[in-house]
């Protein structure tokens, strides 16, 4: 079945230090990729996409590319702020005609800090 | 735009008590709403995903008869938790989907079962 690896956190930088949060996917056919962010308390909130192969997402300075051949969606910002502090969850979901449709299967999540 | 309500947002309930939860998309119509459930410092899983007036389809291992989800309109999907016991304890999180476009989730609902 489809399935995300992030990776392991937590990771913790000093502001405005370069971020990279590693993803990795394994799926049928061309799923659509996605980053999620949690700030504490809160529910997730959709941070950038990407629906085919070499698409970028990009919001917030936060960018991630769509590498098929690396099945990856890694996501990156140049410079963190302590508002960033926050739980990130990569996510796929299946491409449509399957019977997983619409359902979304997420990452185990990474925690980032980030320290003035 | 694109806002989804969760009520309660916490509640604490004697082990053997059902519970409901709530979940409203407050400015789309929501054709589908998944219900999830997240364990600490875990991922989210998909516990079970519903159409406005059909029954819900359930993921592998998650009990109908414990997890009861109506969607009853476009607007609002119910999560009861029945006869909750002690590992019933979780953050639950809904989400609606107004179309094939992206999910919109919901604060989530910290549930304690004493």
């Amino acid at each position: 079945g489809d399935s995300v690896t992030q990776m392991e956190g937590p990771v913790t930088l000093s502001e405005e230090a370069f971020l990279t949060i590693n993803c990795t996917y394994t799926a049928t056919g061309y799923p659509s990729l996605f980053w999620y962010v949690q700030y504490p308390g809160e529910g997730l909130q959709l941070l950038l996409k990407a629906t085919k192969a070499d698409d970028k997402g990009s919001n917030k300075g936060f960018e991630a590319t769509y590498r098929k051949e690396t099945t990856s969606f890694h996501l990156e910002k140049g410079s963190v702020q302590v508002s960033d502090s926050a739980v990130y969850f990569c996510a796929l979901r299946a491409n449509a005609g399957g019977t997983s449709y619409g359902k979304l299967t997420f990452g185990q999540g990474t925690i980032l800090t980030v320290h003035p | 735009g694109a806002v989804v309500s969760q009520h309660p947002s916490r509640v604490i309930c004697k082990s053997g008590t059902s519970v409901k939860i709530e979940c409203r998309s407050l400015d789309f119509q929501a054709t589908t709403m998944f219900w999830y459930r997240q364990f600490p410092k875990q991922s989210l899983m998909l516990m079970a995903t519903s159409n406005e007036g059909s029954k819900a389809t359930y993921e592998q291992g998650v009990e109908k008869d414990k997890f009861l989800i109506n969607h009853a309109s476009l607007t609002l999907s119910t999560l009861t938790v029945t006869s909750a016991h002690p590992e019933d304890s979780s953050f639950y999180i809904c989400s609606g989907q107004p179309g094939p476009y992206e999910q919109y989730f919901g604060p989530g609902t910290r549930l304690t079962v004493t």
